[in-house]
């Protein structure tokens, strides 16, 4: 059964570093999507993607945030200047119409 | 935007007895209704969904029932087991946010043997 591979699976990084978190959707879908979860906490859409833009992004995803479909096959997000705020679970999603599958996940640690 | 609420926050059952998990939502544009499973470190695993045109839909022991009126919907696993202990996400989403998912807060259900 297809599904969705997120890597990597835990990040630790410094303040003010950039991060990329990679995702590789389930091949015939054609809407992307990255959600973060902060710890204990609801999880919360980020930006979606379709047709090789961005269809909506939330408030949460600024301007210190990216996403890309480079090749294809793969989707990433890139946070450019990681703040302590940033640490939580981010999951990538992918979906043909409505039916979203997720990832298992990449946890970020800001240190 | 689309706010979903969700209740209980944690339900503790005894194995073989049912558990219902009820979310509300406040946007009428909303068409989809999923239900997610999350065990501890792995991502949100779908479980069973429902769409506006439909008010009620069965998998085994996982029902789900939608009042489209009263705009809520909810989540019914019977005879419990074991390794339905999770925490269980309501959500929804239309069409016209590419279908982007708003989540309830969660469930913590735990099924005692």
């Amino acid at each position: 059964e297809p599904e969705v591979t997120q890597t990597p699976s835990h990040q630790v990084t410094q303040m003010g570093q950039e991060v990329i978190l990679r995702c590789v959707p389930i091949s015939n879908h054609l809407y992307f999507y990255w959600y973060r979860q902060i710890l204990g906490q609801k999880v919360e859409f980020l930006v979606s993607f379709y047709n090789n833009e961005i269809s909506e992004k939330s408030e949460i995803f600024d301007d210190q945030f990216s996403v890309e479909r480079p090749d294809g096959s793969n989707f990433t997000l890139k946070i450019r200047s990681t703040k302590l705020e940033d640490s939580a679970m981010y999951f990538c999603a992918s979906a043909y119409t409505d039916t979203q599958y997720f990832g298992p996940g990449t946890r970020l640690t800001v240190l | 935007g689309e706010n979903v609420e969700q209740h209980p926050s944690t339900l503790s059952v005894q194995e073989g007895d049912s558990a219902v998990i009820k979310c509300t939502y406040s946007d009428s544009a909303s068409n989809y209704f999923p239900w997610y499973k999350q065990e501890l470190g792995k991502g949100p695993q779908l479980i069973i969904d429902i769409r506006s045109n439909v008010g009620e839909k069965k998998d085994q022991r996982i029902a789900v029932t939608l009042n489209k009126t009263a705009k809520h919907f909810s989540l019914h696993i019977t005879e419990t087991q074991p390794e339905d202990s999770a925490v269980y996400f309501c959500a929804a989403s239309t069409y016209s946010n590419d279908y982007k998912l708003s989540f309830g807060a969660g469930t913590t259900v735990t099924v005692r043997a």
